[in-house]
């Protein structure tokens, strides 16, 4: 089977950093994506690892190890805003290079 | 530009009875796919288009069908209503290359749907 795993919640401080932790077992890996949900809304698009290594937009980072099966979402600078639910997703070849989403992380972020 | 539409909003069907939800993109993006979210399930692929007249299947496909005619549209219809498909509902689209969807998707606002 295909599976994601993510924390099913985190809490956080306004101003600290948190990392929200994805692990997948897929069949077949294009690359890992990273979206973000307020209160049942759009999810929207945060970022993508295609390869190896960090990729820094702004206050957030995506982090992937394909060796690991292994990948983190790090959001520095933390404010009120931030608090959603953040889900990891991973492309894979087969149903037309298909999303295969985790169940989601629900960040609170505290003043 | 409007993006990702969705229409309607929120829906309450009794059980057996059919409906369309409609989706709708004007960034000429070729590739469109349903999802449904559940509480504690994440986002699944239900079906799912490459291009206009060419659909195909996703993870949980039984009781949806779909259609394609145009690049724009999208809809999704339930053949007959089941408690089982109460769930929000989204439409997403993204740009296609060689058959793969982009990995930036973009999602409509959602459709909240419950069937009694």
């Amino acid at each position: 089977g295909q599976s994601l795993e993510q924390p099913s919640e985190v809490t956080a401080v306004e101003g600290a950093i948190v990392q929200i932790n994805c692990t997948y077992q897929t069949s077949g890996f294009y690359g890992l994506s990273w979206y973000q949900q307020h209160d049942g809304g759009a999810p929207t698009f945060l970022s993508y690892n295609a390869l190896d290594g960090l990729e820094e937009t702004g206050r957030f980072s995506s982090f992937l190890s394909r060796s690991d099966s292994y990948g983190y979402l790090l959001l520095q600078e933390l404010q009120m805003k931030d608090s959603a639910s953040y889900f990891c997703a991973v492309r894979v070849p087969d149903q037309g290079g298909k999303l295969i989403f985790g169940q989601g992380t629900e960040l609170s972020v505290k003043p | 530009n409007a993006g990702v539409t969705q229409t309607p909003k929120f829906q309450v069907l009794k059980t057996g009875q059919s409906m369309t939800l409609q989706c709708a993109q004007d960034m000429n993006h070729e590739y469109m796919s349903w999802y449904r979210q559940d509480p504690g399930m994440g986002l699944r692929l239900i079906h799912y288009s490459v291009g206009a007249g060419i659909t195909d299947q996703g993870e949980v496909p039984n009781g949806y069908n779909v259609s394609r005619s145009t690049t724009e549209d999208f809809p999704l219809r339930l053949l007959s209503a089941a408690p089982s498909q109460t769930s929000v509902y989204f439409c997403a689209s993204s740009y296609e290359g060689q058959g793969a969807p982009h990995y930036e998707q973009y999602f409509g606002p959602g459709t909240r749907l419950t069937v009694t």
